[in-house]
């Protein structure tokens, strides 16, 4: 069935290095992505998205590269903060202008000082 | 304003209870979204009004009763819930409810249900 994966629940990075989170989706229907980081306590917030005709999208210290061979989205996080700290979601969807968002698992990212 | 409210922040009722959980924009957004996230799990989706019109319903239980009274206000009324209803409910809008468009979510309330 249709499904979206991360392939690490947990990930601990120390400040100042980069991290990488990655993300599987099952579904080659899917065409536009998004990552969300969630802090404790708080509603999801949206960090950058990309649709399947691009591989890659570079925001503010934020890179999301999708590879849609083996379909597979990882999310780039460069000199990280301890404000990172917050769990990663991947998000897809299908048939571009679906209104459904399907949420991955997620990954918890610690950043430590 | 880039702001969704959500109140209460937290709500404990019994099973014969009734109460209506409540959310709020100003943004203009045409879309409003209610998920469900149990803890260490993804959000998922339940309802999404689209021009105050119901226009998805993710197979949720009736117990789950949504309402748009207008454009800013998206409310969701619980009736009868059982003890697994126990999670986060996150509301969220967009300006379109076309995914490209950036679903803004609030702080959510968290139920717990006895």
């Amino acid at each position: 069935g249709e499904s979206v994966g991360l392939h690490l629940p947990t990930l601990s990075v120390q400040e100042g290095d980069n991290s990488i989170i990655n993300c599987a989706y099952s579904n080659s229907a899917s065409d536009y992505f998004i990552w969300y980081k969630q802090e404790s306590g708080k509603g999801p917030q949206f960090i950058i998205d990309i649709r399947s005709n691009m591989d890659k999208r570079q925001g503010q210290r934020v890179t999301v590269l999708l590879n849609k061979t083996v379909k597979h989205l990882s999310l780039q996080i460069a000199a990280t903060q301890p404000g990172d700290s917050a769990v990663y979601f991947c998000a897809e969807t299908h048939n571009f202008g679906n209104e459904k968002l399907t949420f991955g698992t997620g990954t918890r990212l610690t950043i430590i000082p | 304003d880039t702001e969704v409210t959500q109140t209460p922040k937290h709500l404990v009722m019994g099973m014969t209870n009734k109460k209506s959980l409540k959310c709020e924009q100003h943004m203009g957004h045409r879309a409003m979204y209610w998920y469900k996230q149990k803890a260490k799990k993804p959000p998922e989706l339940m309802f999404v009004y689209s021009y105050e019109k119901l226009s998805i319903n993710e197979s949720v239980p009736s117990r789950f009763s949504p309402e748009c009274p207008n454009s800013s206000l998206l409310n969701l009324h619980l009736h009868a819930l059982q003890p697994e209803d126990s999670a986060l409910y996150l509301c969220a809008s967009s300006q379109d409810s076309r995914p490209s468009y950036e679903q803004y979510f609030g702080p959510g309330t968290r139920l717990t249900v006895t």
